[in-house]
């Protein structure tokens, strides 16, 4: 049982078009981060929330952990071709513990 | 540049073979950890360190062996490669904000 459920798995969009991708759990983590992987590379980190109803924005990427810590979203306004890769959300379940668990990733490409 | 840096980037190897894969970071993480990468089955927890000299097993350790001597390196040893090994390998470091650093990875293919 995959413990970070990422959905749509796969998701291709015109330049321009706003999306939303989202990471969903029946389990409570104590934080949630999101990375971006692109083709032969190590994913790297664009945001972490950690409080329940947290909202942050990171130019055109809007990040909202919800309000039970069980599941967030990202939502992307306007996408642009520099946004395709692969989106994986990863939480910790427990404060201070050292390991995250990993989504499968939302693959997202952006057409021009 | 500062980060995680992975060696080799690309590997084949014969069933039965053995490697290691290295893992160098500049920036004195304690927690250090290795993760494999495969299609529909994301990123899995291999092994991982909080500190020299100590060393855990993550959720895929079979076959796997780590040590680690210092704080800045993290190898990873296939004793006996399988074909069923065939992935990407990436080392990833804690930063001080939570979040990992990653290295660029090894491909590795067992034929």
């Amino acid at each position: 049982t995959q413990l970070l459920e990422q959905s749509p798995q796969f998701l291709s969009i015109q330049e321009g078009e706003n999306l939303t991708v989202y990471c969903n759990s029946s389990s409570v983590f104590s934080s949630l981060q999101w990375y971006r992987q692109e083709p032969g590379e190590g994913p790297v980190l664009l945001v972490t929330v950690v409080t329940g109803g947290e909202v942050k924005k990171l130019k055109r990427l809007t990040f909202q952990f919800g309000d039970a810590r069980k599941d967030s979203s990202l939502h992307i306004t306007a996408a642009q071709p520099g946004d395709t890769g692969l989106y994986l959300c990863a939480g910790r379940l427990r404060a201070g513990s050292y390991q995250l668990t990993f989504g499968k990733g939302t693959k997202l490409s952006v057409i021009p | 540049n500062a980060g995680v840096t992975q060696t080799p980037k690309f590997q084949v190897l014969k069933t039965g073979q053995s490697m290691t894969l290295q893992c160098a970071q500049d920036m004195n993480h304690e927690y250090m950890s290795w993760y494999r990468q495969d299609p529909g089955m994301g990123l899995r927890l291999i092994h991982y360190s909080v500190g020299a000299g100590i060393t855990d097993q993550g959720e895929v350790p079979n076959g796997y062996n780590v040590s680690r001597s210092t704080t800045e390196d993290f190898p990873l040893r296939l004793l006996s490669a399988a074909p069923s090994q065939t992935s990407v390998y990436f080392c990833a470091s804690r930063a001080a904000n939570y979040g990992y650093t990653f290295g660029s990875g090894t491909r590795l293919t067992v034929v």
